[in-house]
């Protein structure tokens, strides 16, 4: 089983919408949670991160973690077409040297 | 305070050269990560460095490739004898401190094999 799993998407909703972006991992004891996104031919940039579970918020942008379920998602309320990018979620590994285990991504378009 | 600096930015091989892709951390910062990205792959971890030491090198694949953090200057990404499969962008994040969670990315290497 892969430490992290991400829907694949592609996601393409109108301008205004929710959107519902979400992963799911194996291991109990990951306790950092994070979402990149990543602009076409970029590199990833650090959108929020959550310690253990419970909720975050940052704008318009909300992540949650359901550590019972071992699910993380993050929420982009009001979407705008400058939204549409690759949405990246990642787990923090501990216990050793500490590196980042990331999803394959989540392609949104955001359509005006 | 410039962010990661990696060059280049574009960089094409014949297969059997040496590719060389550098990272500049953000000043202050003392720990390097290294990771690849396929296409329609996504990011896999390749190399931890810290200044002058290999922190977990478990990602690096065992033949061609090396990596080095100097104590002065940039951090080096060496594959030598490069094949077609290593087409792919490289990024670099660095981090102040341990842990993670303030590092940030450069905007990659992308190596083409011809």
């Amino acid at each position: 089983q892969k430490e992290v799993e991400q829907d694949p998407g592609p996601l393409s909703v109108p301008e205004g919408a929710i959107v519902s972006l979400n992963c799911t991992y194996s291991n109990s004891a990951f306790q950092y949670f994070m979402w990149y996104r990543q602009y076409s031919r970029k590199g990833p940039e650090l959108l929020m991160y959550t310690y253990s579970s419970g909720n975050k918020e940052d704008g318009r942008f909300t992540a949650q973690v359901d550590k019972s379920s071992k699910y993380i998602s993050l929420f982009i309320r009001d979407s705008q077409p400058s939204d549409s990018a690759t949405y990246l979620c990642a787990i923090l590994t501990q216990g050793g040297s500490e590196k980042l285990v990331f999803g394959k991504g989540t392609k949104l378009t955001v359509n005006p | 305070n410039a962010g990661v600096m990696q060059n280049p930015r574009h960089l094409v091989r014949r297969r059997g050269q040496e590719a060389r892709l550098r990272c500049s951390p953000m000043k202050g910062h003392s720990h390097v990560y290294w990771y690849r990205q396929l296409p329609e792959e996504g990011l896999k971890f390749m190399v931890y460095l810290q200044k002058e030491n290999i922190i977990d090198e478990s990602g690096m694949p065992k033949e061609r490739f090396s990596a080095e953090f100097p104590k002065e200057g940039p951090s080096i990404l060496r594959i030598q004898q490069v094949v077609r499969g290593d087409s792919a962008a490289y990024f670099c994040a660095s981090s102040p401190n341990s842990p993670f969670t303030e590092a940030f990315f450069g905007q990659g290497t992308r190596l083409t094999v011809v």
